[in-house]
C-alpha cells in the first residue's frame, strides 16, 4: 500500500496568514492526489483533486502543487472558517490511501 | 437536493454482522462509482471499498477485505455495505459518498458528494 506522510501534524496560525501543509507519497503517483478540509463533527469536503485542481465553489485562496511523490497545499489569506483538519489522499491506486492529517487552529 | 443519507449503525457484538444502507437522492446514482470511507473515533481517514458504476466490479481495504462486501441496488438507488465478523477496530463512523467522475468503472477514487455518516460500536 501506497504511505502518505503529512506534515505538519498540527499548525497555529492568524487570520490573514498564508499556510502551507505538505503531503509526501510512498512511490510515485503521478498527479493522482486529492486535498480535503474536515471540520469537527462533519464529513469531508473535497478541495482540490488531480493535485492541482479547484473543486467547484471552493475558493480559490486554496490552491494545490506537486507531482510525483511531494504536494502541498497553500491556503492564502486565512479565513476564519479555514481553521479545521486538512486531509491528503492518494488515488493512484487501490487501496487508495490518506495521509494523517494536518490540524489548522487558530494562533 | 443532491444528497446521501446513511443509516444502519449502532451497538453490535463482537463477531456479528451489520449491514449499512446509503440513499442517494438528487441525482443519477447509476452513473457513479461509490466507496466507503470510515473514521475511527478522534483518527484520520480510512477508505474501504468501492463499487463500480454498474456494480460489476469491487476493490477493498485489506482490513476488510473477505469480511466486508459493497453492494448496490439501481432500483433503490441505494449502497450497502455487509459487514461480518465484526471487530473493535471497526468501530468507526461510516461515510459514503460519490466519486467525482460519472461513468468512469471504479471511478478516479475523488469523493465530491459524502453523507453525514452512520457511527457503527462494536463492543460486548
Amino acid at each position: 500500500d501506497i504511505l502518505m506522510t503529512q506534515s505538519p501534524s498540527s499548525v497555529s496560525a492568524s487570520v490573514g496568514d498564508r499556510v502551507t501543509i505538505t503531503c509526501r507519497a510512498s512511490q510515485d503517483i503521478s498527479s493522482w492526489l486529492a486535498w480535503y478540509q474536515q471540520k469537527p463533527g462533519k464529513a469531508p469536503k473535497l478541495l482540490i483533486y488531480g493535485a492541482f485542481n479547484l473543486q467547484s465553489g471552493v475558493p480559490s485562496r486554496f490552491s494545490g502543487s506537486g507531482f510525483g511523490t511531494d504536494f502541498t497545499l497553500t491556503i492564502n489569506s486565512l479565513q476564519p472558517e479555514d481553521f479545521a483538519t486538512y486531509y491528503c489522499q492518494q488515488a493512484n491506486s487501490f487501496p487508495s490511501t490518506f495521509g494523517q492529517g494536518t490540524r489548522l487552529d487558530i494562533k | 437536493q443532491v444528497q446521501l443519507v446513511e443509516s444502519g449503525g449502532g451497538v453490535v457484538q463482537p463477531g456479528r454482522s451489520l449491514r449499512l444502507s446509503c440513499v442517494a437522492s438528487g441525482f443519477t446514482f447509476s452513473n457513479y462509482a461509490m466507496h466507503w470511507v470510515r473514521q475511527a473515533p478522534g483518527k484520520g481517514l480510512e477508505w474501504v471499498a468501492v463499487v463500480s458504476y454498474d456494480g460489476t466490479t469491487t476493490h477493498y481495504a485489506d482490513s476488510v477485505k473477505g469480511r466486508f462486501t459493497i453492494s448496490r441496488d439501481k432500483s433503490k438507488n441505494t449502497l450497502f455495505l455487509h459487514m461480518n465478523s465484526l471487530g473493535p477496530e471497526d468501530t468507526a463512523v461510516y461515510y459514503c459518498a460519490r466519486d467525482l467522475v460519472e461513468l468512469a468503472t471504479t471511478g478516479d477514487c475523488y469523493f465530491d458528494l459524502w453523507g453525514r455518516g452512520t457511527l457503527v460500536t462494536v463492543s460486548s
